[in-house]
């Protein structure tokens, strides 16, 4: 059983819509991640949270918008995205972000965009 | 030049056979080492983890870092068909933030 849930796990979404991902962490852990996992590629880390406050955004879109209401919760609102946003995406905490802090994951929610 | 390259097989092997992952990196500032396993349909699990240069073992699995060479493995004996699965490098320097191998699929045949 993951300490990190993320919901929902399958989402099919058409290029207008607007959704919301979301991540739950129960590890007690400062420090949340947004990873896009798409097949034949490394993990591509798009967003840092530390303690509610960004501290990373690795170039990403604008239709990607992420935010941590508090350090257990992480989400990320999603609007008119392209084809090629489809992929799986995954998110992670650890106990603070930096060196030497193994991140854990949740399972991810599978994004498909019509 | 990708920062961590792996090859992403598929390798196959027999169950019982040792299984030998790899990566290889271009970044000497890299002082952290991760191996995750990825089952289908589930997120990476943190299997080893080791810092600088030497060896790590835990059970059937065995981590190496060489910092010389910028060359790390993953070793598994006696496989098992529950081995079958993705195996992803990761690794960091000081800046925390972790560069990810393509991820290698292994399938152990019973």
């Amino acid at each position: 059983e993951t300490g990190v849930t993320q919901t929902p796990r399958h989402l099919v979404m058409g290029m207008t819509n607007k959704k919301s991902l979301k991540c739950e962490q129960h590890l007690g852990h400062n420090a949340m991640y947004w990873y896009k996992q798409s097949a034949k590629k490394p993990l591509e880390l798009m967003f840092v949270y530390s303690l509610e406050e960004r501290v990373e955004n690795n170039s990403v879109p604008s239709r990607f918008s992420p935010e941590c209401p508090n350090s257990s919760h992480l989400f990320l609102h999603l609007h008119t995205l392209q084809p090629e946003d489809s992929a799986l995406y995954l998110c992670a905490s650890s106990p603070r972000p930096g060196p030497n802090q193994p991140q854990h994951f949740g399972d991810g929610t599978r994004l498909s965009i019509l | 030049q990708k920062e961590v390259e792996q090859d992403p097989g598929p390798l196959s092997v027999p169950e019982g056979a040792i299984v030998s992952l790899n990566c290889t990196y271009s970044n000497s500032a890299f002082q952290y080492f991760m191996w995750y396993r990825q089952y289908s349909r589930k997120g990476p699990e943190l299997l080893m983890y080791t810092y600088s240069s030497g060896n790590k073992e835990d059970g059937r699995f065995t981590a190496q870092v060489d910092k010389s060479s910028k060359y790390i493995s993953l070793f598994i004996r006696d496989s098992q068909p529950s081995d079958s699965a993705t195996y992803l490098c990761a690794m960091s320097g000081n800046t925390g933030k972790l560069i990810f191998g393509q991820g290698t699929t292994l399938q152990v045949k019973p």
